[in-house]
């Protein structure tokens, strides 16, 4: 059973870069046949899509954050990272990671690491 | 941008069917998934391409498509059903959305 788990700094100063890695159990990142997300949940609000990544390293963004983003795999360490820079606090939020299952012609989430809230502060 | 449209709010009595609507455009051209989210907890999928239950979900959570409009619904509704319930689905470039999320009370 494939897990996920979010890490990195909860804490990140406005206009730095926000960097958080997700660490896969369970299963491979290299045996292909899903792609990985970043999703983030602003406080009490809904669910924003970031972008992806497949274990070759070809990549898809939201293209309402494609110019701060950069989404990485490790998969010596089963890994992929997510980078967002010059955040402000509208990058406040839980940021989740989740395998991305992709079918011709449907795409879900399934499942979600548990969350790691980042907070934007000075 | 491309917009999924929920209704900020259901509730409903133990033991009755909630229903909750999730309108877009290009629902007829895309399946629509749902997931269920407990405070302080992670986004949990209920229903995928359209209709389809994943393995480990309750029989009474089912899901329908209707031109622009999916519905989730859940049958004899349990105090434990109570959460928010996000639609997700893709715009015609591939980019993932989610709608706004419906928060089901259980009275």
């Amino acid at each position: 059973q494939v897990q996920l788990q979010e890490s990195g700094p909860g804490l990140v100063k406005p206009s730095q870069t926000l960097s958080l890695t997700c660490t896969v159990s369970g299963g491979s990142i290299s045996s292909g046949g899903y792609y990985w997300s970043w999703i983030r949940q602003h406080p009490g609000k809904g669910l924003e899509w970031i972008g992806y990544i497949y274990y070759s390293g070809s990549t898809y963004y939201n293209p309402s954050l494609k110019s701060r983003v950069t989404i990485s795999v490790d998969t010596s360490k089963n890994q992929f990272s997510l980078k967002l820079s010059s955040v402000t606090a509208a990058d406040t939020a839980v940021y989740y990671c989740a395998r991305d299952v992709k079918i011709v012609g449907a795409n879900w989430f399934d499942p979600w690491g548990q969350g790691t809230l980042v907070t934007v502060s000075s | 941008s491309y917009e999924l449209t929920q209704p900020p709010s259901v509730s409903v009595s133990p033991g009755q069917t909630a229903r909750i609507t999730c309108s877009g455009d290009a629902l007829p051209k895309q399946y629509a998934y749902w997931y269920q989210q407990k405070p302080g907890q992670a986004p949990v999928l209920v229903i995928y391409k359209d209709s389809e239950r994943p393995s480990g979900i309750p029989e009474r959570f089912s899901g329908s498509s209707s031109g622009t409009t999916v519905t989730l619904t859940i049958s004899g509704v349990q105090a434990e059903d109570e959460a928010d319930y996000y639609c997700q689905s893709a715009d015609s470039s591939g980019t993932e959305v989610f709608g706004g999320g419906t928060k089901l009370t259980v009275l």
